[in-house]
């Protein structure tokens, strides 16, 4: 079946403890990219990734890293995380193959960050 | 700039009443538009999609969205909901290449029994 995976799917942290949500999709897409949703502010675009080793910022990148060693995987790092960094992240791929972005996502990660 | 605007945050309709989720884009480029829909503790599922061609689109679920370029909408409607359908929507704008979608700010809809 294909899909996106992230782990994990909901997490509490505390401020400052460095943490990782992976990403993981088995469709061969050589695009991810990174999604936060806040209420009132639909979904915004942290990352993206074109291909392996291939990064760029999304509209909302402070605080975040990624890194794509692997086509299949686009883990999302919060080095420190803060308060205002508590939401809901969807990762997405697509292949270039298709003309437009119709994009695959996961089922979410809930952070909180207190 | 690009944006999408979905002018109502939160709809109340009955079971069984018809559906029009409104949605309007600004897009420098030709539009690839879609709708999403969000269940409770779900992720993105995607309801349909416009391209080109016919500017009516069918999509899963019984819902149907028409595009028009004029009024730069993508109104997405439904002649008769299911509770089931009390979700969250989302509309988004893309184009050929582009890196990403643009997302609406959602619309919560809510089913009267």
């Amino acid at each position: 079946e294909a899909q996106v995976t992230q782990n994990p799917r909901y997490l509490i942290t505390v401020t400052g403890k460095k943490l990782t949500v992976t990403c993981s999709q088995n469709m061969n897409h050589e695009y991810m990219s990174w999604y936060r949703q806040d209420p009132g502010l639909g979904l915004r675009q942290i990352y993206y990734s074109m291909n392996v080793e291939v990064t760029d910022k999304g509209d909302v990148p402070e605080g975040y890293k990624v890194s794509r060693k692997e086509k299949r995987n686009f883990p999302l790092i919060l080095e420190s995380p803060s308060p205002n960094q508590t939401s809901l992240y969807f990762c997405a791929s697509r292949s270039h193959r298709e003309e437009v972005v119709n994009a695959f996502f996961g089922q979410g990660t809930r952070l909180t960050v207190v | 700039a690009q944006s999408v605007t979905q002018p109502d945050i939160h709809i109340t309709v009955s079971e069984g009443a018809s559906l029009e989720l409104r949605c309007n884009y600004s897009y420098g480029a030709t539009p690839y538009l879609f709708w999403y829909v969000q269940s409770p503790g779900q992720g993105l599922q995607l309801l349909l999609k416009y391209f080109s061609g016919d500017t009516l689109v069918q999509g899963i679920k019984g819902f149907e969205a028409e595009f028009k370029r004029s009024q730069s909408s993508f109104n997405l409607r439904k002649p008769s909901v299911h509770w089931s359908d009390a979700a969250e929507y989302f509309c988004a704008v893309g184009g050929a290449g582009a890196q990403k979608l643009v997302f609406g700010q959602g619309t919560r809809l809510t089913i009267n029994p």
